[in-house]
């Protein structure tokens, strides 16, 4: 079955603590990219790949990094996480960026940082 | 990002038809998709349009007019599981896609 998968679904975690949010897909895809979603801002994207070790910033990269070493996963990564990344994480891929190709999401991770 | 504009909320009745506007700015502008979240879910796919016009899927249409920088999402006979966030999103002339803040839909019987 062709999908995205993120993990982990839920995380609580303490100001400062590394984290990593992993994001692996099955589809063969170019392009791979995170997204935050707050409430009253909708979806924000944080990071883009559009293939092995080509990564950019997106709207809002601050705090965090990414790396995209194999076609099929984007981790991300939070160095040292603050309250102000609580938010639910999207990853999502592409055959390849524009044209009509749908964005494929994962089931998303809610993380919050106290 | 890019501005785009969407209502925040909007209710309906079951069976009758709603349609839900979506403004963008036209500059650097490579297509224009629809998605639909349930809360808490992931955002799944409704349609896609680079071309002006309609496109018709179903009980679910949607229109782009490239000039006036705007599109809409028609839902036609109406049902309770459309009760969702639909998100307008556009891409950009660097090819990522560019989210409004999305519309809740609430269908009531």
């Amino acid at each position: 079955e062709a999908q995205v998968t993120q993990n982990p679904r839920y995380l609580i975690t303490v100001t400062g603590k590394k984290l990593t949010v992993t994001c692996s897909q099955n589809m063969n895809h170019e392009y791979m990219s995170w997204y935050r979603q707050d409430p009253g801002l909708g979806l924000r994207q944080i990071y883009y790949s559009m293939n092995v070790e080509v990564t950019d910033k997106g709207d809002v990269p601050e705090g965090y990094k990414v790396s995209r070493k194999e076609k099929r996963n984007f981790p991300l990564i939070l160095e040292s996480p603050s309250p102000n990344q609580t938010s639910l994480y999207f990853c999502a891929s592409n055959p390849f960026p524009g044209g009509n190709t749908e964005a494929f999401f994962g089931q998303g991770t809610r993380l919050t940082v106290v | 990002g890019q501005n785009i504009d969407q209502p925040t909320e909007m209710t309906a009745t079951e069976g009758a038809i709603v349609q839900i506007n979506c403004t963008y700015q036209t500059s650097g502008f490579n297509g224009l998709f629809w998605y639909q979240q349930h809360a808490g879910e992931a955002p799944t796919f409704l349609s896609y349009n680079v071309l002006d016009g309609l496109e018709e899927k179903g009980r679910f249409s949607s229109f782009l007019s490239r000039s006036k920088g705007y599109s809409y999402l028609l839902l036609k006979e109406l049902q309770m599981k459309d009760s969702a966030s639909y998100l307008c999103a556009q891409v950009n002339s660097g090819y990522a896609l560019n989210f409004g803040k999305g519309t809740s839909l609430l269908v009531t019987p």
